[in-house]
């Protein structure tokens, strides 16, 4: 079963503009969410995680167990924010499985 | 601080032949990860060590995939023998514990013809 659901695989937003990358989850127990980013022909890296409650390059996620969702959020999205964003879950009663959803390739048009 | 390394970078195979792929992570860092990525696809973890031991391989394909990481630093994974759905970017990744954040190396990307 998909874990992680990110349902837009593109998104273009012109600069300036706010964008929301969404992510929805499906897990029982308590989850730990996190943002990782690719930009071009740079490594995978962290971008943010849920329990750190932190803003990073002006992005910031809120976990809504209600929703199950963990959407990034960036009131004003500059063009070097143009790359490709993974959500995860880390599954603790899988023994510290991590699972990717599919990326979203997030294009911040001039 | 140097980051993880992988190589080879890339690679081109026939299928039902063999491959390795070798990962030296963040010195210091206990635990390593291997993943696959096919194309349009997030990463999918296939085993993770703490040191020298496994912590999880449920999604390692064991009847072809292996991996080890014998004196808990480097890593090799290795394909014996390769499909052509193997075809993906292999990635290595270490954190200094399972709690941790993970560092990614640039990927081995795999082409199976």
């Amino acid at each position: 079963a998909q874990r992680v659901t990110q349902p837009e695989k593109l998104l273009s937003v012109f600069k300036g503009a706010p964008v929301e990358l969404k992510c929805n989850y499906s897990y029982s127990g308590s989850p730990e969410l996190f943002w990782y980013v690719q930009y071009s022909r740079q490594r995978l890296q962290l971008l943010l995680r849920h329990i750190s409650r932190e803003s990073i390059k002006g992005f910031t996620a809120d976990l809504n167990k209600g929703e199950t969702s963990f959407h990034l959020k960036k009131p004003f999205a500059q063009e070097e924010d143009s790359a490709m964003y993974y959500c995860a879950l880390k599954a603790w009663d899988t023994g510290n499985q991590f699972y990717f959803g599919t990326g979203t390739s997030l294009t911040v048009i001039p | 601080e140097a980051g993880v390394a992988q190589s080879p970078r890339y690679k081109i195979i026939e299928k039902r032949q063999s491959v390795a792929f070798w990962c030296n992570p963040i010195s210091g860092h206990a635990t390593l990860y291997w993943y696959q990525q096919i194309l349009g696809q997030g990463p999918k973890l296939l085993i993770q060590f703490q040191n020298n031991g496994v912590v999880d391989d449920s999604q390692l394909p064991k009847d072809r995939f292996s991996a080890e990481r014998l004196k808990g630093v480097d890593s090799t994974l290795k394909i014996q023998p390769a499909k052509l759905e193997d075809s993906a970017v292999y990635l290595c990744a270490s954190s200094p514990g399972t709690t941790d954040t993970q560092y990614f190396g640039p990927g081995t990307r795999l082409t199976v013809l």
